[in-house]
């Protein structure tokens, strides 16, 4: 595609729900990175991923938090027995380079609501 | 851990004016990123550097390696250019969480 793809881009659920959100980079971009932006908050990183490993997973804020990324491509975001403070949209960059070397491009996010 | 400082938080000025936009960050990079967000929109990137100036129509990036500072500057600003906008550092040693971010400054351009 042309551009960061991600999908849903609006989401509702319950409290206590399971929640997946996919991200699509662009073709040959190595490096990819998860964000989530709470209502007029600043940028928190997530995780990053560097092909299909992700060599810290510290910023992701609970053990509830997990994603993965397979054939260097696609990546999945899973939020387990979501919470009314994961609320936030979820931002996904992709670039070229590695370590945030190389000029990034995001997508337009998943909006995710939990009641 | 290396921090990301933004100043001003908060700027409104009239159609036409200089605007000036300043980071600073604590340790060794090996880029720095600007980043804008319009109200309600996505992110965009601006302008990536590791050394030296930038200029892309009436946005202009400065970074001072030394000083471990960067300006954005906007000429001729437009109510269009109403926006946050972000810094982000990659630390020299390919930091394993990619992007340090500042916390944006916010932008209004009065017509």
């Amino acid at each position: 595609g042309a551009g960061v793809s991600q999908s849903p881009s609006n989401k509702v659920t319950e409290k206590g729900k399971d929640v997946e959100l996919r991200c699509d980079p662009i073709s040959g971009h190595t490096a990819l990175y998860w964000y989530r932006q709470s209502l007029g908050q600043g940028l928190e990183f997530l995780i990053y991923f560097q092909g299909n490993s992700a060599p810290d997973k510290s910023g992701l804020p609970s053990d509830r938090f997990s994603a993965e990324r397979t054939g260097g491509s696609v990546s999945t975001l899973t939020i387990q027995r979501t919470q009314q403070e994961d609320s936030a949209v979820y931002l996904c960059a992709s670039s070229r380079g590695q370590g945030g070397a190389g000029e990034l491009f995001f997508g337009e996010g998943s909006r995710l609501t939990v009641l | 851990k290396n921090e990301v400082e933004q100043s001003p938080q908060n700027l409104t000025a009239q159609e036409g004016e200089f605007i000036t936009i300043n980071c600073s960050y604590s340790v060794g990079i090996s880029a720095l990123h600007w980043l804008q967000q319009h109200p309600g929109g996505g992110i965009v990137s601006l302008f990536m550097l590791s050394s030296g100036k930038k200029k892309h129509g009436r946005l202009i990036a400065t970074i001072n390696i030394q000083e471990k500072h960067s300006s954005l500057h906007i000429t001729a600003s437009h109510p269009r250019d109403s926006a946050v906008y972000i810094c982000a550092v990659a630390y020299s040693g390919g930091g394993a969480d990619g992007l340090t971010f500042g916390k944006g400054t916010h932008l209004i351009i009065q017509p």
